[in-house]
């Protein structure tokens, strides 16, 4: 069955501009994650979603970082005024309801110049 | 505070050549340990769930084991396909979140 999708799979902006990055979880999937992945380093949490509601935002680096969720669909990441040390791979996961296991998307690469 | 480290954070085997990957962790109530394989360029592939101490699982050239402490990905007769990084990760009580070591590399040489 198909995976997890996420696009754009690239895309540079200029700092100071708005982003946003989309994800599209395995149906059937309630839980959906976003990590962030800067460049040689380990996949950071960012933020959690149970169906369209957030139980764990904890790992937004900052609120110019915000993310939503249409029921238990589709996923934004949205990065208001971006910095260049927001640049890095940002990466969505779903799961199973009673399944711990996370499934990863191919990732969005974002360059801010 | 909840913690995962890998060691080597390179590796360089010959084809053949059996080997292990360490993850230590910390974490205030496991609910599981996660492996995964991540080639460059895409996003980590799942490989294993480990729950309790004692638990081993197996694919392919791939085993891992788990103590209280720290798990193990023993990779038996490597072959030039298995390079990739591979990343440990856990899982605490009450939470989604995954904590990820900063995984270690992998290349096998034919």
């Amino acid at each position: 069955g198909a995976g997890v999708s996420q696009s754009p799979s690239n895309k540079v902006t200029e700092k100071g501009k708005d982003v946003e990055l989309r994800c599209d979880p395995i149906s059937g999937h309630t839980a959906l994650y976003w990590y962030r992945q800067r460049l040689g380093q380990g996949l950071e949490f960012l933020i959690y979603f149970q169906g369209n509601s957030a139980p764990d935002k904890s790992g937004l680096p900052s609120d110019r970082f915000s993310a939503e969720r249409t029921g238990e669909s589709v996923s934004t990441l949205t990065i208001q005024r971006t910095q260049q040390e927001d640049s890095a791979v940002y990466l969505c996961a779903s799961s199973r309801p009673g399944v711990y296991e996370q499934y990863f998307g191919p990732g969005t690469r974002l360059t801010v110049t | 505070e909840d913690q995962v480290t890998q060691s080597p954070e390179a590796l360089r085997l010959q084809e053949g050549e059996s080997s292990s990957l360490n993850c230590s962790y910390t974490v205030s109530g496991l609910r599981g340990l996660f492996w995964y394989r991540q080639d460059p360029g895409k996003g980590p592939e799942f490989l294993f769930t480990l729950y309790s101490a004692g638990e081993e699982k197996e694919k392919e050239r791939l085993k891992a084991t788990l103590t209280k402490k720290e798990s193990f990905l023993h990779i038996t007769a490597p072959k030039p396909e298995d390079s990739a990084t591979y990343l440990c990760a856990v899982q605490a009580d009450n939470t989604g979140k995954l904590i990820f070591g900063q995984g270690t590399t992998l290349q096998v040489k034919p």
